[in-house]
């Protein structure tokens, strides 16, 4: 069955470094991959998201590529905050924004000022 | 306009009870969907429930049920308790009338459930 594996964290790094969180897919076809995040005591809030192959997702600095032919969906930043330590999920869905979303472990990150 | 609400924030359960978690899914969505997070994992989908009906389920347990009223609003029922069913239980919402994934599910910000 479908499925999301996601670099093991935790990751520490120093404000302003370079940040990648790695993420592959198994899943056949076409799904939609996204980055979640979760801050201490919260929910989930989608970070970003690409929907076909080669689309790149942004957001608040963070990007990632729709890699078809290496079924992945990396996490990167250029200069990381100390408010961006969280907990980061990579997650696919199947069809449409009601199908279910099957998602990786997480990693955690902690940035240290 | 308010995102999507859960209560209780926190529980404490001992084994064997029963256990009703509740969501109210955000302003114009008419589908729920519930997920379970143990600590240190990521969410596991539990089932969906979209006109009042079970639409999906995953890989759970009888023992987790659930229902939606006329007003979208869903609960989450676990019955036999046991110590694995500790987690993090979060609701999503999404609408069945915007196609593709421009709109994504939106998350609340879940029922910590601890059982003793």
């Amino acid at each position: 069955g479908d499925s999301v594996t996601q670099m093991e964290g935790p990751v520490t790094l120093s404000e302003e470094a370079f940040l990648t969180i790695n993420c592959t897919y198994t899943a056949t076809g076409y799904p939609s991959l996204f980055w979640y995040v979760q801050y201490p005591g919260e929910g989930l809030q989608l970070l970003l998201k690409a929907t076909k192959a080669d689309d790149k997702g942004s957001n608040k600095g963070f990007e990632a590529t729709y890699r078809k032919e290496t079924t992945s969906f990396h996490l990167e930043k250029g200069s990381v905050q100390v408010s961006d330590s969280a907990v980061y999920f990579c997650a696919l869905s199947r069809y449409s924004s009601a199908s279910k979303i099957i998602f990786g472990s997480g990693t955690r990150l902690s940035i240290r000022p | 306009d308010a995102g999507v609400t859960q209560s209780p924030t926190h529980l404490i359960k001992t084994r064997g009870q029963q256990v009703t978690l509740r969501c109210s899914p955000k302003s114009g969505h008419d589908t729920v969907s519930w997920y379970q997070q143990a600590l240190g994992q990521g969410p596991q989908f539990i089932f969906q429930y979209y006109e009042e009906e079970e639409r999906q389920r995953g890989n759970f347990p009888d023992r987790f049920s659930g229902h939606q009223f006329p007003n979208y609003s869903s609960e989450l029922n676990v019955n036999a308790l046991l110590l694995g069913d500790s987690a993090l239980y979060l609701c999503a919402s999404s609408s069945s009338r915007m196609r593709g994934v421009r709109q994504p599910q939106h998350f609340g910000d879940g029922t910590r459930l601890s059982i003793l």
